[in-house]
């Protein structure tokens, strides 16, 4: 009965390759997100997704691509990854209106090498 | 934009002492001020909140407490327990954002 749930756990890849990480959520929200935690545990947003549709996307290179095929899904393809792409990315999900509680996915420990 | 800034970055108290981890952010809009815990290599987990109709906030040992004049809010965590160790980050959002702004957060270490 898992609320939030991604795969990978872990990914470890060269530079250069493409790679997918998928998310998905079982608590009926509207509100989807991305978020990269870094090396020093900065917590960052990247996109957010109301109802499939993309609300906020954070200067993002656009090697990013999320995409949200319906509401419990939301999925996160790097194009070309580089070196600094290495972080821990958190999927979350909550209610309409961004003043309900996020809750996280297990996080997909990404290594570029 | 938002900016949260978080103090202090690490925080060593003995078993039983207060703990209080202080955050300030720059946008008078944000009106949603959640506060979360994370483990070593676990996800985020929220502990507390607090929306700007409140000053303060109290579940058990946590306590939040808020000031929107000075645009600060802070957690308080009384006897702390070995189990309370981890990294606490202080976030902030306001209505219709749809995104948490967070602090660089707090490692707290509680020495039995």
């Amino acid at each position: 009965d898992t609320a939030v749930s991604q795969t990978p756990k872990y990914l470890v890849t060269q530079m250069g390759n493409d790679k997918s990480i998928k998310c998905e959520q079982n608590l009926g929200h509207d509100t989807m997100y991305w978020y990269k935690q870094d090396s020093k545990k900065f917590l960052k947003i990247m996109f957010s997704y109301n109802n499939k549709e993309l609300i906020i996307n954070e200067t993002v290179p656009n090697r990013f691509s999320p995409k949200s095929p319906d509401k419990a899904h939301l999925n996160l393809h790097i194009n070309s990854l580089e070196l600094g792409d290495s972080a821990v990315y958190f999927c979350a999900s909550s209610g309409t209106g961004g003043l309900d509680t996020q809750y996280f996915g297990p996080g997909t420990r990404l290594t570029v090498l | 934009g938002e900016n949260v800034e978080q103090h202090p970055s690490t925080l060593s108290v003995q078993e039983g002492d207060s703990a209080v981890i202080k955050c300030t952010y720059s946008d008078s809009a944000s009106n949603y001020f959640p506060w979360y815990k994370q483990e070593l290599g676990k996800r985020p987990q929220l502990i507390i909140d607090i929306r700007s109709n409140v000053g303060e906030k109290k579940d058990q040992r946590i306590a939040v407490t808020l000031n929107k004049t000075a645009k600060h809010f802070s957690l308080h965590i009384t006897e702390t327990q070995p189990e309370d160790s981890a990294v606490y980050f202080c976030a902030a959002t306001y209505t219709g954002r749809r995104a948490l702004t967070f602090g660089s957060g707090t490692r707290l270490q509680v020495q039995p």
